[in-house]
């Protein structure tokens, strides 16, 4: 079965410092893959996807993301985080038509 | 622009009471259509899916049900709630027909069954 494994539930960043969260999916076929960003008691913002072609795509915010295939991973990044960060963030993948499959979120934590 | 409108945005419910969450899409015609429930620590499960009024998939066996009577609204409902169904519940929509579209979430709902 399709899964997306978010191996950090916590990660504390000093304000300024760079970012690298992690994704793991395990899927059969070219995967299409979304990070998303929540802020405490909010929905779900899309930062950026993957689909095909370049495999460093650049999302919303300053995040960027880089698909390698070889380690099945999909890792975003961040090379200086602001305060305004803070938040929890989810990988996704898309196995079936229109349906996405969700990590367990990793919550980032800003310290000044 | 698409706008999508979830609500209410707290509920206290007691055990054994109904239940009845509505989402609402504007400036987009037949668009699919979610509920997910996110609870502590386990991401978010999706609950339901619609790509059309009266088309409703399930996921995964629960207390729960879902209903679309309009092409862009959708309702996610109990006959009685357990304390299992206390969570964070999220609506979202997508482009129809087109396999790579994202989803965007409403601000969700959340549910806190006593």
């Amino acid at each position: 079965a399709q899964s997306v494994t978010q191996p950090d539930i916590h990660i504390t960043v000093s304000e300024g410092a760079s970012l690298e969260l992690r994704c793991n999916y395990s899927y059969g076929a070219t995967p299409y893959l979304f990070w998303y960003v929540q802020s405490p008691g909010q929905g779900l913002q899309l930062l950026l996807k993957y689909f095909s072609g370049d495999t460093l795509v650049q999302g919303i915010k300053g995040f960027e993301a880089e698909f390698k295939r070889s380690q099945s991973s999909f890792n975003l990044r961040k090379p200086s985080v602001h305060w305004s960060d803070a938040a929890e963030y989810f990988c996704a993948v898309a196995p079936g038509f229109q349906k996405l499959v969700f990590g367990t979120g990793t919550r980032l934590l800003v310290s000044p | 622009s698409q706008t999508i409108h979830q609500w209410p945005a707290t509920l206290v419910q007691p055990v054994g009471s109904p239940l009845s969450l509505e989402c609402t899409v504007e400036g987009t015609s037949n668009p699919n259509l979610y509920w997910y429930r996110q609870a502590a620590g386990r991401g978010l499960q999706l609950l339901f899916y619609s790509v059309g009024i009266g088309q409703i998939s399930s996921e995964v066996p629960q207390n729960l049900s879902a209903s679309r009577p309009q092409d862009r609204q959708f309702i996610l409902s109990s006959k009685k709630l357990l304390l299992s169904d206390s969570g964070f519940y999220l609506c979202a929509w997508s482009v129809p027909d087109t396999y790579n579209s994202p989803l965007h979430f409403g601000n969700g709902t959340r549910l806190t069954v006593t």
